[in-house]
């Protein structure tokens, strides 16, 4: 049961164009949401987060929106670069009697074509 | 400060042999992680400790995987005895503390059982 979906497994984007990552949820109960990037051979790094209180966080040109009514995350990078070019993982986290719940998406790839 | 620490980035073994994983978080770091990093899954959290002290291990996929974290310095993943379905990248992050903090990830070990 794969709680957390990420159905784009790769999307391409042109050089200072929008690029948008979509993520899908199952679970109304997660407390918070991230993105993290990963290159080539590199663990994932983090890139920005939303708590489930809130429908938007922005961080330079990293906008994350939350929608909950429809349990679907999207982070949106403008302008794309072609350094954004990696693998963008969401996660979703829930705490349950102390402890926390980590779920991951599969990740997408987004190519930034200069 | 050098970040997460993991070693080796490379193992391969012999279906049945085991496998040790280590990482050393980020000094100060309350909080340590091990994913595990597949195609058909994405990233898994397997195991997270607190101050040492394991929290939720209901990611282990079986009984074959331990972890055990020593010291705030020190943690090892253990696959005992190992299998081919194990071959994965597994993952090891370190946080400040709670789970809104940012997870600062490993660059990573590359399994491959044969």
């Amino acid at each position: 049961d794969q709680q957390v979906k990420q159905n784009s497994p790769s999307l391409s984007v042109q050089e200072g164009r929008i690029s948008i990552l979509n993520c899908d949820y199952t679970n109304s109960m997660f407390d918070y949401f991230l993105w993290y990037k990963k290159y080539p051979a590199e663990g994932p790094t983090f890139l920005i987060s939303i708590s489930s209180i809130k429908d938007k966080n922005e961080d330079g040109r990293f906008t994350v929106f939350l929608n909950k009514s429809a349990k679907h995350l999207s982070l949106h990078i403008v302008p794309s670069q072609p350094g954004d070019s990696a693998v963008y993982f969401c996660a979703a986290v829930r705490t349950t009697s102390g402890t926390y719940k980590y779920i991951f998406g599969t990740g997408t790839r987004l190519k930034v074509l200069a | 400060d050098a970040g997460v620490i993991q070693s080796p980035r490379h193992e391969v073994t012999e279906m049945g042999q085991e496998v040790t994983l280590r990482c050393k978080p980020i000094s100060g770091h309350d909080y340590l992680f091990w994913y595990r990093q597949t195609m058909m899954r994405g990233l898994e959290l397997l195991i997270y400790f607190n101050n040492n002290v394991p929290i939720d291990d209901s990611g282990m996929p079986e009984d074959r995987f331990s972890a055990k974290m020593p010291n705030a310095s020190f943690s090892t993943l253990k696959i005992q005895p190992s299998e081919p379905r194990d071959s994965a990248v597994y993952f090891c992050a370190s946080s400040f503390a709670g789970f809104q903090e940012t997870q600062y990830f490993g660059p990573g070990t590359r399994l491959l059982v044969l």
